[in-house]
């Protein structure tokens, strides 16, 4: 149980371009979800926490505007990434936590999306 | 705010040698602790956790205890395989910061046949 799946897996894209990447927990509905950013060999940097319906947070020195996320059901999320830029290549990974679950403090994680920016 | 150190890699190993990575951590409040593993191109899994002092989280060998009094929770196995070759990184849980996770560095494993 407490699955999360994350498509597409891996993306390329021109510069100046949009792109969509979505987060699903697939056994289990999540209350809150949270979207990381990983830097070759370097840690996981979250970037927002969102809740189902509501507005996301966003941590400090993340550009709201340029990475749009929505968290319109319980059960997904997205983020998209606007005008993309070739420093916008990474890893992004997404969580989910939830109310329902026993562990409510256990972050279950997605397998993560590769981003390449030509 | 909540922070977490943890040693810096890489580490290099022979198989069946003994793996200790050290973890310490500060938390304004009584955070539960994870250790993560990441195998390359994939997302991070849950290794074990502990959310209580003197907890002892274990999974495939690794164990590592959830110390309070001196605010750590190192990570060890008897005897490391070249499948447990992998990024592991340490982290906390605080619920005074909406179960935010805070992680440490990472620390990169590499055992040799």
């Amino acid at each position: 149980g407490a699955v999360v799946s994350q498509h597409p897996s891996w993306v390329i894209c021109k510069s100046g371009t949009s792109v969509k990447i979505e987060c699903r927990s697939l056994d289990f509905q999540a209350t809150t979800m949270f979207w990381y950013r990983q830097f070759p060999k370097q840690s996981l940097m979250l970037m927002a926490t969102s809740n189902e319906g509501s507005k996301a947070t966003y941590e400090q020195g993340v550009e709201k505007d340029k990475f749009l996320i929505n968290h319109a059901s319980l059960t997904l999320s997205t983020l998209t990434v606007t005008s993309a830029h070739p420093e916008d290549s990474s890893f992004y990974i997404c969580s989910a936590i939830s109310s329902f679950l026993g562990s409510y403090n256990e972050q279950f994680f997605g397998p993560g999306t590769r981003l390449t920016v030509l | 705010g909540d922070s977490v150190t943890q040693m810096e890699g890489p580490v290099t190993l022979s198989e069946e040698a003994f793996l200790t990575i050290n973890c310490t951590y500060t938390a304004t409040g009584y955070p539960s602790l994870f250790w993560y593993v990441q195998y390359p191109g994939e997302g991070l899994q849950l290794l074990l956790k502990a959310t209580k002092a003197d907890d002892k989280g274990s999974n495939k060998g690794f164990e590592a205890t959830y110390r309070k009094e001196t605010t750590s929770f190192h990570l060890e196995k008897g005897s490391v395989q070249v499948s447990d070759s992998a990024v592991y990184f340490c982290a906390l849980s605080d619920r005074g910061s909406n179960y935010k996770l805070t992680f440490g560095k990472g620390t990169l494993l590499t055992v040799n046949p």
